[in-house]
């Protein structure tokens, strides 16, 4: 079995700061996503890459940027961090394009001050 | 697009007694449905997924049943236990092919078992 290792596990960060999120992945899948999770609100998709160096916006994509540096990484960038914002950002991976059964990563936990 | 609505939000269920979550889709061509159960402080575990030809399927200590005519897709847990402790959601998707990945998941239910 594989695992899917996002850190840091928990992140502060102050208003208008540009914070960092990654992932890894050792399934050796080939596509993988970024989703933010809030209270009540199910997820919801931000960006997702199809294989090593491309990049696909999702419906929340505004305010994030994201990096498929190789395949088994996969970062995601606050651009300016909200004030009060807070919410858990999933990682996840699927074999391959077409395929979308997801394992997920535990998560990071942000908060901004 | 997919809208998908959970119900109920929270639920709590005495031990051993039963309890069913109910996802409420809007595309009639959904083809793939997934639930997908959250421990405190960890990511989302795939607890089953389901074809659109499968009406019933079981699982340990679950059985899924999938309505087509009234696009509802349901989790009941049988006999709980503290173990069923968690957030469920579910998720559908359709027959997209290249399109991996877009999953619309529900809201999520908070699941919580009283001894």
């Amino acid at each position: 079995g594989g695992i899917i290792t996002q850190t840091p596990k928990f992140l502060i960060g102050q208003e208008g700061q540009k914070l960092t999120l990654k992932c890894q992945q050792n399934f050796n899948h080939d596509t993988m996503y970024w989703y933010r999770q809030d209270s009540g609100k199910g997820l919801r998709l931000i960006y997702y890459s199809i294989t090593e160096n491309d990049l696909q916006k999702g419906d929340l994509s505004e305010g994030y940027d994201a990096s498929r540096e190789k395949k088994s990484s996969f970062s995601l960038t606050v651009t300016s961090a909200q004030k009060n914002e807070m919410a858990v950002f999933l990682c996840a991976s699927s074999i391959r394009l077409g395929e979308n059964t997801l394992y997920f990563g535990a998560g990071t936990r942000l908060s901004v001050l | 697009g997919e809208q998908v609505e959970q119900r109920p939000p929270h639920l709590s269920v005495r031990e051993g007694d039963s309890a069913v979550i109910i996802c409420t889709y809007t595309d009639p061509n959904s083809y793939y449905f997934f639930w997908y159960k959250q421990e405190p402080g960890a990511g989302l575990q795939l607890l089953m997924k389901v074809f659109s030809s499968t009406e019933i399927n079981e699982g340990q200590g679950f059985t899924v049943l999938l309505n087509k005519k009234d696009k509802q897709l349901s989790l009941n847990l049988t006999a709980a236990h503290p173990g069923d402790s968690a957030v469920y959601f579910c998720a559908v998707s359709g027959n997209t092919g290249g399109l991996s990945g877009k999953l619309t998941f529900g809201e999520g239910t908070q699941v919580t078992v009283i001894s």
